[in-house]
């Protein structure tokens, strides 16, 4: 993998659903992984920055999980609330304070 | 308690007309980035300031300029403007540690007519 890749492009899911999707980077030379929400009108904000193998990170219902070796993340999303309504952009950086990024998920949780 | 704040939040601009996007911050970080993205497409990068010195990407257009005149603020200059340049544009800081996040401005979206 050259690119970061993220799939599914979109999703639709229903409140209360838990949802997940994927972060594909190039494993070669990683040093970071960044997943960002960004809701309509809004800046794109941080969730996590994960660095090492099989790193786990968790923020209330949204947790994240890292594999180097395969050149991967998930996201995941417990009892989606509409409020997670959001594009979720994830970026990769090989060790320099530049990143590339994914074209993101767009979610979109119904009431 | 904006941190990284971008003017105008939309601007619409002639084909060929020169345009200026602006972008603030009060985070004091090194570094500060200009993106653009296309609608369904990946953010680019399109060029980042380390302190003074300017790292331009090898695809950026020459008709896209920057310029940092302190640590504060940072402007994208178009010089002639064409239809695909109609984008959202962002712009990031960080202290310049792969580790540690990016932060955002709200983006300004361009309309070239």
């Amino acid at each position: 993998i050259l690119n970061v890749e993220q799939s599914p492009q979109s999703l639709h899911v229903q409140e209360g659903d838990s949802t997940n999707f994927t972060c594909s980077f190039p494993s070669s030379n990683f040093y970071a992984l960044h997943w960002y929400r960004w809701e309509t009108a809004k800046s794109p904000e941080a969730l996590f920055v994960m660095t090492l193998n099989g790193d786990e990170k968790k923020k209330g219902r949204i947790s994240a999980t890292l594999n180097t070796k395969e050149g991967y993340s998930y996201l995941y999303i417990k009892g989606s609330q509409p409020e997670d309504s959001a594009t979720y952009l994830c970026a990769s950086s090989s060790g320099t304070y530049k990143y590339i990024f994914g074209t993101g998920t767009r979610l979109k949780v119904l009431a | 308690d904006a941190m990284v704040i971008q003017n105008p939040r939309y601007q619409v601009t002639q084909f060929g007309k020169p345009v200026t996007l602006s972008c603030s911050q009060t985070l004091n970080h090194n570094v500060m980035y200009w993106y653009q993205q296309k609608s369904s497409q990946a953010p680019k990068l399109l060029f980042h300031y380390y302190d003074k010195d300017f790292n331009n990407e090898a695809d950026t257009p020459d008709n896209f300029q920057s310029r940092r005149p302190n640590t504060s603020f940072c402007f994208l200059d178009i010089r002639s403007p064409g239809l695909g340049d109609a984008a959202m544009y962002l712009c990031a800081t960080s202290s310049g540690l792969a580790s540690n996040e990016q932060y955002f401005g709200p983006g300004t979206r361009l309309t070239v007519t």
